[in-house]
């Protein structure tokens, strides 16, 4: 069955750091890749979007790769703010898209 | 901006009551979906609608659920003879691209 493993622990990393996020998948092939930010007692809100022939994609302090060969992706932020703290969702989407799953989501706390 | 609307914010129910969650999506989306977060973990997925017909379904999605889009704006999740453990957040989302948009959910208390 199909499966997204996103680091579990949460992340805690000092103000100014880059803090890189995992998302891991079996038994799908993704046509995207999406990263969903999420504040507790928030619904998600969508941050990028990388398409499978798209290595890596960038905005602003974000950086998303994309490596289908590993089935994985990795997500980073630059320059990290306590502002971003919050849990960050990822979702593989393949096929029609009607099926939008998200992995558990990691928890990042930046710290002053 | 446009956003997607969800009412009400929160639901108190009596355990074995019907609840039906509201959601006007966006105007121009096509994808409709729901999802319940139970405190504390993961957003998880129930439903996708689109075309006036469901399209996926999770395996929570049973016959105590249903959805319905009863006129050209609202998108509703009807909870049949609710159970303690239905109490969640849930989340309407839609779409026409593949940025999914979500409200802000509505939180959902059975006693």
């Amino acid at each position: 069955s199909q499966k997204i493993e996103q680091n579990s622990e949460a992340l805690n990393i000092q103000e100014g750091k880059t803090a890189t996020l995992t998302c891991n998948y079996t038994n799908y092939s993704p046509a995207y890749l999406q990263w969903y930010r999420q504040d507790p007692g928030r619904g998600p809100v969508f941050l990028l979007l990388i398409r499978e022939n798209e290595k890596e994609k960038r905005k602003e302090r974000l950086k998303v790769t994309f490596d289908t060969t590993l089935k994985q992706s990795l997500f980073h932020i630059t320059a990290s703010q306590p502002a971003d703290s919050a849990t960050y969702l990822c979702a593989p989407l393949s096929g029609g898209y009607n099926k939008l799953i998200f992995g558990a989501g990691t928890r990042l706390a930046v710290h002053p | 901006e446009p956003e997607v609307t969800q009412t009400p914010s929160h639901q108190v129910t009596q355990m074995g009551q019907e609840v039906i969650l509201r959601c006007v999506p966006i105007s121009n989306h096509l994808y409709f979906y729901w999802y319940r977060q139970i405190l504390g973990q993961k957003v998880e997925f129930l439903v996708s609608f689109y075309n006036n017909e469901i399209s996926e379904k999770s395996e929570i999605f049973d016959d105590q659920f249903s959805v319905e889009r009863p006129d050209g704006s609202n998108f509703t999740l009807k909870i049949r003879s609710t159970k303690l453990e239905d109490s969640a957040m849930y989340f309407c989302a839609s779409r026409v691209n593949t940025e999914a948009f979500f409200g802000q959910g509505t939180r959902l208390t059975v006693v």
